[in-house]
């Protein structure tokens, strides 16, 4: 079955240090983004890709970097991690248009020491 | 940016009960999603429907774009039914955005 894949499912990091996420699909879709979920809030969208071309949520931190190497893949790098970056992250991909469906892969709970 | 406010927050039956649960948005929109967040976290599509009515199984959706509200319909709730319930719509209408979250309904029914 098609789908969008996360690893790992939970990571632990210490305050500080670099992490890495990553997010693949079999969807074959133009756009990838990536969405943080803190505890009881809804998500928030950090940034997406549409093909190679990023594009930056406003209010996305500069610790919070994205790449996205192929079609298949995106990665997000926190640079230094901070206590309140503990949190549900979630990618999701869709076909090309906003009025597309969006799919979500299974997520990564990120916990900072 | 958008506004999506859904209604109730929590929401508390009894297996076997009927639910209607509410999303207003304060713009027009060619997308509405509605999910289930599981236990687990992951979010579940249950529907895309930006107009009209669907129905699969026990959930059916109706979205009345031209008033900016969509609703939720559960029918006879089991406990797997249980989580939070978010609908979504795009930030803005045209490119390939992100999506804009209602802050969820929680649902617990209980046995």
């Amino acid at each position: 079955d098609a789908m969008v894949i996360q690893n790992p499912r939970y990571q632990v990091t210490q305050f500080g240090k670099p992490v890495t996420l990553s997010c693949s699909q079999t969807l074959n879709h133009n756009v990838m983004y990536w969405y943080q979920q803190k505890s009881s809030q809804a998500p928030k969208l950090l940034f997406h890709y549409y093909d190679k071309d990023f594009n930056n949520e406003a209010d996305t931190p500069d610790n919070f970097q994205s790449r996205r190497p192929n079609t298949s893949f995106c990665f997000l790098d926190i640079r230094s991690p901070g206590l309140g970056d503990a949190a549900m992250y979630l990618c999701a991909t869709s076909a090309q248009y906003s009025y597309n469906e969006q799919f979500f892969g299974p997520g990564t709970r990120l916990t900072v020491l | 940016g958008i506004q999506v406010e859904q209604s109730p927050p929590d929401l508390i039956l009894q297996e076997g009960a009927n639910s209607t649960l509410r999303c207003n948005f304060s713009d027009s929109v060619n997308n509405l999603q509605w999910f289930h967040q599981n236990p687990w976290g992951q979010l579940i599509n249950l529907f895309y429907i930006p107009s009209g009515t669907k129905q699969n199984g026990r959930l059916s959706a109706t979205t009345v774009a031209t008033e900016r509200y969509s609703l939720l319909y559960i029918s006879s709730s089991q406990t797997t039914d249980s989580g939070v319930y978010f609908c979504a719509v795009p930030n803005s209408g045209g490119g390939a955005d992100g999506l804009t979250f209602g802050k969820g309904t929680h649902l617990i029914i209980q046995p």
